[in-house]
């Protein structure tokens, strides 16, 4: 079964950081781009980061550029979400979902059930 | 950045009812458009792909055209389990935008 389970958000104060993972089964991690994607609380989705299969090519929303910083490690089948200087407006359900196909950033076939962070003093 | 514009961003229809959701995309991209369902407290799932590709066991009651600029998805026949919000995706190039949403519910 394809699988993915995010792990690491919570609560944290405002200027903080935190590092998300996202644990994939199920599929050859390696051959797929990652995505994460994000949704503030009664909001909707936001594409927030992209990865390439191999990791060679990293892709950002403007929103994040600069404080986030995404990584995967293949040997261990993890996508990683580094976030730093953590406000507000970052307080969101943090999804990772793998891209359909191969190749450039794509749309995404496969869900995480999601990580929440809440930013709050 | 290209921006992608649903409408409307509420419905409310009947049981059979046809639906058509629009998503407009500020510039041309191609057929790289997804559509996606989210159930309340669920998570986001793919109902199309490459503007009018169904995703691997969606029903065939929905169905998406379009290409360039104007995109539509169509519930043939609403169902109660069809209540959700839908979301399309742009993929033609980064940022990977969404629409702001439609939220269906049932009349």
């Amino acid at each position: 079964e394809v699988q993915l389970v995010e792990a690491g958000g919570g609560l944290v104060q405002p200027g903080g950081s935190l590092r998300l993972s996202c644990a994939a089964s199920g599929f050859t991690f390696s051959n797929f781009g990652m995505n994460w994607v994000r949704q503030a609380p009664g909001k909707g989705l936001e594409w927030v980061s992209a990865i390439s299969g191999s990791g060679g090519s990293t892709y950002y929303a403007d929103s994040v550029k600069g404080r986030f910083t995404i990584s995967r490690d293949n040997s261990k089948n993890t996508l990683y979400l580094q976030i730093y200087s953590l406000g507000v407006a970052d307080t969101a359900v943090y999804y990772c979902a793998k891209a359909y196909l191969p190749g450039p950033p794509a749309a995404s076939d496969i869900w995480g059930q999601g990580t929440m962070v809440t930013v709050s003093s | 950045d290209i921006q992608m514009t649903q409408s409307p961003s509420s419905l409310s229809a009947s049981v059979g009812d046809r639906v058509t959701i629009t998503c407009r995309a500020s510039l041309g991209i191609s057929n790289y458009l997804a559509w996606y369902q989210q159930k309340p407290g669920e998570v986001p799932k793919l109902l199309i792909y490459a503007a009018s590709t169904l995703q691997s066991g969606v029903p065939s009651r929905f169905s998406g055209r379009g290409s360039g600029t104007d995109f539509t998805l169509t519930i043939s026949s609403l169902q109660p389990e069809d209540v959700a919000t839908y979301y399309c995706q742009k993929y033609n190039s980064v940022p990977l935008t969404f629409g702001g949403g439609t939220k269906v519910e049932i009349k």
